[in-house]
């Protein structure tokens, strides 16, 4: 069974810090692996999709790599503002399901400090 | 377009109730799914359309019943619902997952059940 680690749990910074977010899973037979966002009470907002035989994604500030041989992915935000704070969630859809079955990380609740 | 819509945004039922939640969207996607979020864990899969057909019901119970009336709606009728079902109800969608396509899920906001 596909379980997906997100370290660290919560991370606080002052605004300006380049950070990265940190996102392991147990199975590397993955079709893709998705970065969400999501604010309290919200929905999750996509953020960034690297497919398995993709190494890296970027989308303004962020960053995002797979290293699907040793089970990693790491989301790198630069120049953190507060708007930037929320909760960020790694998934990854394994090849062998029949749908878009992501499992979930639990998430990692980022504060930027003005 | 990239939105998924998603009513009521919040919902008070008793649990002798019926009610329905409702998501919409017009990106041409053929798979739709329902998700259940509690606070500070992340979303639960509930069930999956596939082309308008189920394709994975997650042994949710039989409170919970999904429809799919046609490829840009797909709704959650609610009856007889407990107090710890109270929880963020997610719709999302994307297209099926196949050679052509990534699979990229979006998201809808969301609608916040209480159950009293």
């Amino acid at each position: 069974k596909q379980e997906v680690t997100q370290i660290p749990a919560a991370l606080s910074v002052p605004e300006g810090e380049n950070l990265v977010l940190n996102c392991s899973f147990t199975d590397s037979a993955i079709y893709n692996l998705q970065w969400f966002r999501q604010d309290p009470g919200k929905g999750l907002t996509s953020l960034l999709l690297i497919q398995s035989s993709q190494r890296e994604q970027t989308s303004g500030r962020l960053n995002a790599s797979l290293d699907k041989s040793s089970g990693r992915s790491t989301l790198y935000i630069a120049a953190s503002q507060p708007g930037d704070s929320a909760t960020y969630l790694c998934a990854v859809i394994p090849v062998e399901t029949s749908g878009s079955r992501l499992t979930f990380g639990e998430g990692t609740q980022l504060t930027v400090n003005p | 377009d990239t939105e998924v819509t998603q009513t009521p945004k919040h919902l008070v039922m008793g649990m002798t109730n019926k009610k329905s939640l409702k998501c919409e969207q017009h990106m041409g996607h053929r798979a739709m799914y329902w998700y259940k979020q509690k606070a500070k864990k992340p979303p639960e899969l509930m069930f999956v359309y596939s082309y308008e057909k189920l394709s994975i019901n997650e042994s949710v119970p039989s409170r919970f019943s999904p429809e799919c009336p046609n490829s840009s709606l797909l709704n959650l009728h609610l009856h007889a619902l407990q107090p710890e079902d109270s929880a963020l109800y997610l719709c999302a969608s994307s297209q099926p997952l196949d050679r052509r396509h990534t699979g990229e899920l979006f998201f809808g906001e969301g609608s916040r059940l209480t159950v009293l």
